[in-house]
């Protein structure tokens, strides 16, 4: 069985502060590791989706590294901002079934 | 323009009734997918489509059936609803299965009384 997790699984962070969270997969056989942000009462909204060992993603504030060989990726956010805060959720996809594997996501308040 | 759009956002219904959810796509995607959220807010794949063949069917109850008309639609019916069916169900599509990321839509929340 497949199994995704997320730590930690919540996180209150000071307004101007930097924090990272992981999400932990399968090393074996691994095909792409998606991440996504998801605000109360929206839909998840696709942050990266990185497929190859050693990959470093940006996106503004955010950034993400993965590591395939030992099975785990970091967001990182830079300077916390209150529209930051969100449920950050992983999914991972192998290379022998299709079907993404979601992690139960990280959920981080940014405190003023 | 909404990406994905589903229809109806809430849903509230008598048990052993028959309902459906709308989805429609106008990204060109060939993929759709229907995922359910449950109780502990995990999101659990229930059909994909891709170029109107199912290809993902994860131990759903055959009371829930995916019809897709057409690429850009993927629908969702369910027949004599249980209690245990209220949930968030969401749509989303992707250009391709792999490694190209999903676009959800805002979610139908439903409620069986």
């Amino acid at each position: 069985i497949l199994n995704v997790e997320q730590s930690p699984q919540s996180l209150h962070v000071q307004e101007g502060d930097s924090t990272n969270f992981t999400c932990s997969f399968p090393s074996s056989n691994f095909y792409a590791l998606h991440w996504y942000r998801w605000e109360t009462a929206k839909s998840p909204e696709a942050l990266f989706v990185m497929t190859l060992n050693g990959d470093e993603k940006k996106k503004g504030r955010i950034s993400a590294t993965l590591n395939t060989k030992e099975g785990y990726s970091y967001l990182y956010i830079k300077g916390s901002q209150p529209e930051d805060s969100a449920t950050y959720l992983c999914a991972f996809r192998s290379g022998s079934n299709y079907q993404l594997i979601w992690g139960a996501g990280t959920k981080l308040i940014i405190k003023p | 323009d909404t990406a994905v759009s589903q229809t109806p956002k809430y849903l509230v219904t008598q048990m052993g009734n028959d309902k459906s959810i709308k989805c429609e796509q106008n990204l060109g995607h060939d993929t759709m997918y229907w995922y359910k959220q449950d109780s502990k807010k995990f999101l659990k794949i229930m059909f994909s489509y891709n170029n109107k063949e199912l290809i993902i069917n994860e131990t759903v109850p055959n009371r829930f059936s995916p019809k897709s008309p057409d690429k850009a639609h993927l629908n969702l019916h369910i027949n004599s609803l249980e209690l245990g069916d209220s949930a968030v169900y969401f749509c989303a599509s992707s250009q391709e299965q792999g490694n190209e990321k999903l676009f959800f839509g805002s979610g139908t929340q439903l409620s069986v009384l």
